[in-house]
């Protein structure tokens, strides 16, 4: 089974500076079925970016997606108060699995 | 705009079954297209976990840490669909999400809003 580990666990930034997000596999993932989700305290998750590079639709074009293989990655170019919250990397092989998530906080 | 609303009892106690509804509304519960429908699960604090998808009436796939326990159905007439989760343990305890799989992609592109189970004598 392949295990997602998503780090930092928690990555501590200001409004206006850069997230760097990491999503790495334990083995070969299909870069169409590697997602990202964002989820806000007491929300449910929403859809962030698919196919590892393509943002749903009404996300912002500072939130960009990018990798392949093993290794994947969340950027966000310049913080805005309303991205601070919960970031989950998931991949469908046989099923779908789920990162343990990056807590982007103030 | 199609909404999806999870209902069900708050609490259970342990070795009973968790039974949880999930109704869409604005739309249609519509089989054979390219939507699916899905559970997942998310302890307090903790990370996300899929438990199973139903396809139809008749195809359904579950996660297989859990599938002896788990039964997920379809009711396309209500628009509805329907988690079973038998014998609970106190790991159990969790927000339950129904949501629905976008086959192309194998992306969950809408939620409900989630609802906390507890399981507790």
């Amino acid at each position: 089974e392949i295990v997602l580990t998503q780090s930092p666990g928690t990555l501590s930034l200001s409004p206006g500076e850069r997230a760097t997000l990491s999503c790495r596999a334990s083995q070969n993932v299909n870069s169409n079925y590697l997602t990202w989700y964002q989820q806000k305290p007491g929300q449910a998750p929403s859809l962030l970016i698919f196919g590892a590079s393509l943002r749903a639709t009404g996300i912002p074009d500072r939130f960009s997606g990018s990798g392949s293989g093993t290794d994947f990655t969340l950027t966000i170019s310049r913080l805005e108060p309303e991205d601070f919250a919960v970031y989950f990397c998931q991949q469908y092989d046989k099923s779908p699995l789920f990162g343990q998530g990056t807590r982007l906080e103030i | 705009q199609l909404l999806l609303h999870e209902s069900g009892p708050g609490v259970v106690k342990p070795s009973e079954t968790l039974s949880l509804t999930c109704t869409v509304s604005g739309g249609s519960l519509s089989v054979g297209s390219n939507y699916y429908w899905v559970w997942l699960r998310q302890p307090p604090g903790k990370g996300l976990q899929w438990i199973g998808t139903v396809f139809d009436s008749e195809t359904t796939d579950y996660n297989a840490s859990l599938q002896s326990r788990v039964t997920i159905s379809l009711d396309s007439p209500k628009n509805q669909f329907s988690l079973n989760l038998a014998s609970v343990t106190a790991t159990d305890t969790a927000v339950y999400y129904c949501a629905r799989l976008e086959y192309r992609s194998f992306v969950f592109d809408l939620w409900g809003q989630g609802t906390l189970v507890t399981v507790s004598a």
